[in-house]
């Protein structure tokens, strides 16, 4: 079984630039997750999708991020523009009910925002 | 509201010498217990969970940590390491009836040969 893709694994860009990351979960997980962790500290739930509906988006920073789960699949999330202190690790975990939630977690793409 | 706090920030150890990393959590109603592992440059790894019964949880790769409720504790062990345990751990809880996972802020391991 694949695990949870995500692209780009690193990405460096300008300050006020637009940034956007992709998550692929594990095939058949209707829940994913976006998560931001910063350097030494664990992750920090941003948004979590149930299907294509967002149902806990409350820690995310809506003036500059956005995600969207389009056909309830992939997801992305995007930046913009960003700032110095969105430099972190992104990560993206996805789980299913039928196993109990448990959550599976991609690589992470790491921003530095220059 | 849930909270989770990992005691030490990092822990030295010697090759084939136990350790111990310390969680305790604070919640006002039942949780879930996680321990998971962050090599460089990787995701988080599943190492072991609490859901009920019994409080000793044997995980993956050697680990096992015990639950205990009037500590509010969650202690992950293991008796031997190895150079290729190396990383960083983190502890986590969730409500029984939610997804949310809270996590500690992480140990970082570093073994020495």
């Amino acid at each position: 079984e694949a695990g949870v893709v995500q692209s780009p694994r690193y990405k460096i860009i300008e300050k006020k630039q637009p940034v956007a990351f992709w998550c692929n979960p594990i095939s058949g997980h209707n829940t994913l997750y976006w998560y931001l962790q910063n350097l030494g500290q664990g992750p920090e739930l941003l948004i979590r999708y149930e299907n294509e509906e967002a149902v806990d988006d409350s820690q995310l920073p809506k003036d500059r991020f956005s995600a969207e789960r389009l056909k309830g699949v992939d997801s992305t999330l995007k930046i913009q523009p960003a700032e110095l202190g969105d430099s972190a690790v992104y990560l993206c975990a996805s789980s299913s009910r039928a196993k109990g939630d448990e959550q599976f977690f991609g690589p992470g793409t790491r921003l530095t925002v220059l | 509201a849930q909270s989770v706090t990992q005691l030490d920030s990092q822990v030295p150890v010697f090759e084939e010498a136990p350790v111990e990393l310390r969680c305790n959590y604070s919640s006002s109603v039942s949780v879930y217990l996680f321990w998971y592992v962050q090599y460089p440059n990787q995701g988080l790894q599943l190492l072991l969970k609490y859901l009920s019964g019994s409080t000793l949880v044997k995980g993956i790769n050697g680990f096992e940590a015990e639950f205990n409720k009037s500590q509010t504790s969650f202690h992950l062990r293991k008796p031997s390491v190895h150079i290729s345990d190396t990383a960083e751990y983190f502890c986590a809880a969730k409500k029984a009836a939610g997804n949310k996972l809270t996590f500690g802020g992480g140990t970082r391991v570093l073994v020495k040969p």
